[in-house]
């Protein structure tokens, strides 16, 4: 079946720093990938859509300038959390939408901790 | 305005017995809906869809049911067993533009089943 990894899977970094994850559809591309973050207890919460060789769309109220999306191949999204904060410690959850379908696979998720 | 709702936050049912999970929506537009499953710190596991056009599509102990009318589906899990027990999303899929779709999440019920 069809697999999306992440990297890392957990990272820790002081405030203020940038941290870059990564998503990979292993055996097949993707055109699309979306990411994601969910809060405790909550619901998964769309951040942007990004499509290959193009700029990713963003959903209101997430913020461009600070969750850089880079969708540079059919097979390679990276989202970087810019001068991260103590309030972007969540869960990050990127999935990918294969050429062919409209069934999307997700990733295993990323947990940032922002000290 | 939330568009995808789960309004049951948990289940609990006995191992054997039926799991019945219910999702309301207000999106006309909606192409067609997913279930995913996910366990705590991983990604959420794609279970089964429905095309807006249909009303029932079955898959081993999964079926699913999409009530137009009533802005209404529902997740049937037969029989239930413990390793079923975890948080149920459903989700809306509604296209952006050509070849773009996008995920609208409902806040997750949790099922409990019991041995």
């Amino acid at each position: 079946g069809a697999v999306v990894s992440q990297h890392p899977s957990r990272v820790i970094c002081k405030s203020g720093t940038s941290v870059k994850i990564e998503c990979r559809s292993l055996d097949f591309q993707a055109t699309t990938m979306f990411w994601y973050r969910q809060f405790p207890k909550q619901s998964l919460m769309l951040m942007a859509t990004s499509n290959e060789g193009s700029k990713a769309t963003y959903e209101q109220g997430v913020e461009k300038d600070k969750f850089l999306i880079n969708h540079a191949s059919l097979t390679l999204s990276t989202l970087t959390v810019t001068s991260a904060h103590p309030e972007d410690s969540s869960f990050y959850i990127c999935s990918a939408r294969d050429v062919a379908g409209g069934t999307q696979y997700f990733g295993p998720g990323t947990r940032l901790l922002v000290l | 305005d939330q568009q995808v709702k789960q309004n049951s936050p948990s289940l609990s049912v006995q191992e054997g017995r039926i799991s019945i999970l219910n999702c309301d929506y207000t999106n006309s537009m909606f192409d067609y809906f997913l279930w995913y499953k996910k366990y705590p710190a991983e990604g959420p596991t794609f279970l089964i869809s429905i095309s807006s056009i249909k009303d029932k599509n079955e898959d081993g102990r999964f079926t699913v049911f999409l009530n137009k009318s009533a802005k209404h589906l529902s997740l049937h899990i037969v029989p239930s067993q413990p390793g079923d027990s975890a948080v149920y999303f459903c989700a809306g899929v509604t296209r952006l533009d050509t070849g773009r779709r996008a995920l609208t999440f409902g806040s997750g019920t949790r099922l409990q089943v019991q041995p």
